[in-house]
């Protein structure tokens, strides 16, 4: 039982270039979440997912999209990175109310 | 839109010391309150979760209460050790997602 991984561990980009963040839980939960954690912002939804095929907005959505084909997995893509987009994220799930969180993904955006 | 605030942002405690953190929230119409330790470079761990209906919850040194008519929760560590050093996070639960204090950074010195 692996709980919530999370691919990469790091990554560096070029301003422009994209990518896709994977995370993957193998615990059957119906709900997933992508975070950012940024120095002195604490962590701040970017969307969310209640189920396989949807997806909704959080706090900070812009410059995000994702995806739910499958209920194990939740993807995070960054279409063309932007320096604001440093950051680190974390992937999490959750059955009722609690939160289970990833390893996270640092990523670097120069 | 909730609002999630710790005080003190840092902490340094002799060890063998019992102590308080503390969060405060604005709206009290929270499902639960969710304590999290995250050490450097690492993820979140989920310590106690608290439900609406519940007072307080308890994990060995560990214990939290909750009083949302006043919007605050504490976490009591007691007899603090040197592996208690770490960042203390609490998140309140809306319908379907947290929303994040900026952490409490405690640091227990042998």
């Amino acid at each position: 039982n692996a709980g919530v991984t999370q691919t990469p561990k790091f990554r560096v980009l070029k301003t422009g270039q994209s990518m896709t963040l994977l995370c993957a839980q193998d615990m059957n939960h119906e709900y997933m979440y992508w975070y950012r954690q940024d120095p002195g912002m604490g962590l701040r939804l970017i969307h969310y997912s209640v189920g396989e095929g949807t997806t909704a907005k959080g706090e900070v959505p812009d410059g995000y999209n994702v995806s739910r084909l499958k209920k194990q997995n939740f993807l995070l893509g960054l279409e063309s990175a932007a320096p604001s987009q440093t950051s680190v994220y974390f992937c999490a799930s959750s059955y009722g109310r609690a939160q289970y969180f990833g390893p996270g993904t640092r990523l670097t955006v120069l | 839109k909730q609002e999630v605030t710790q005080i003190p942002a840092a902490l340094s405690v002799p060890e063998g010391e019992n102590l308080v953190l503390n969060c405060s929230f604005t709206d009290s119409a929270i499902y639960n309150l969710q304590w999290f330790r995250q050490d450097p470079g690492k993820g979140l761990t989920s310590l106690l979760l608290i439900q609406s209906s519940q007072r307080e919850q308890t994990s060995g040194r560990l214990n939290a209460s909750l009083d949302k008519s006043s919007g605050r929760s504490t976490l009591y560590i007691a007899a603090s050790q040197p592996g208690d050093s770490a960042t203390y996070l609490c998140a309140g639960a809306g319908s379907y997602q947290l929303t994040f204090g900026k952490g409490t950074k405690l640091s227990v010195i042998p």
